[in-house]
């Protein structure tokens, strides 16, 4: 069935440090690819998605490709702020809109 | 603002006790889900309704249902309370065929203890 790994965190990092967090994904079909975001005591809010193979989604200064060859979709920003502290999810949605698969969720803690 | 409001945020119930989760959505949307999340696990779909009265298992069913009266309505009960349901909730909405577009709108979660 369909699947999507993401890096294990939790990942710290310094104020304006370069961050990656990695997403691979396998499914059948043509799936749409999404980062959600959740800050401490809340639910999750879409930060970017991506429709199809190419397609680079982006948003508050973060980045994602749709790489249909690698299946990956790596989540990048080229300046953490302190606000980014968070959990973020990879998830695909299958073509019905009615499954939509997430990752175990990668923790980011950004030190000022 | 679109809105999905769950109706509480912490509880506490003890083990056995029917354990109501309400979920509220301004949107109209016709899908709404049921997730639990767990440290490691990500999240894990329980059930989703995709009109009113109209309900579907998830990946982990067992020990709870559901119940969609009203099309902004779905509610998550546990049968009976056990403590490894002690997790966080979270419902979701999205409107079909624009999930694919724009992802689902989530509530802020419920953070459920069974004791």
């Amino acid at each position: 069935g369909d699947s999507v790994t993401q890096m294990e965190g939790p990942v710290t990092l310094s104020e304006e440090a370069f961050l990656t967090i990695n997403c691979t994904y396998t499914a059948t079909g043509y799936p749409s690819l999404f980062w959600y975001v959740q800050y401490p005591g809340e639910g999750l809010q879409l930060l970017l998605k991506a429709t199809k193979a190419d397609d680079k989604g982006s948003n508050k200064g973060f980045e994602a490709t749709y790489r249909k060859e690698t299946t990956s979709f790596h989540l990048e920003k080229g300046s953490v702020q302190v606000s980014d502290s968070a959990v973020y999810f990879c998830a695909l949605t299958n073509t019905g809109g009615f499954k939509t698969i997430f990752g175990a969720g990668t923790r980011l803690f950004v030190k000022a | 603002d679109v809105k999905v409001t769950q109706s509480s945020r912490y509880l506490v119930k003890r083990t056995g006790e029917k354990v109501f989760l309400e979920c509220v959505q301004d949107m109209d949307h016709e899908n709404m889900f049921w997730y639990r999340q767990d440290p490691g696990l990500g999240l894990r779909l329980i059930y989703f309704s995709y009109d009113v009265k109209m309900k579907e298992k998830g990946d982990i069913p067992e020990g709870y249902s559901v119940s969609r009266e009203k099309k902004e309505r779905f509610s998550l009960i546990l049968e009976s309370a056990s403590t490894n349901q002690t997790s966080m909730y979270l419902c979701a909405s999205s409107e079909p065929g624009q999930a694919t577009n724009y992802g689902y709108t989530f509530g802020s979660g419920t953070r459920l203890t069974v004791v």
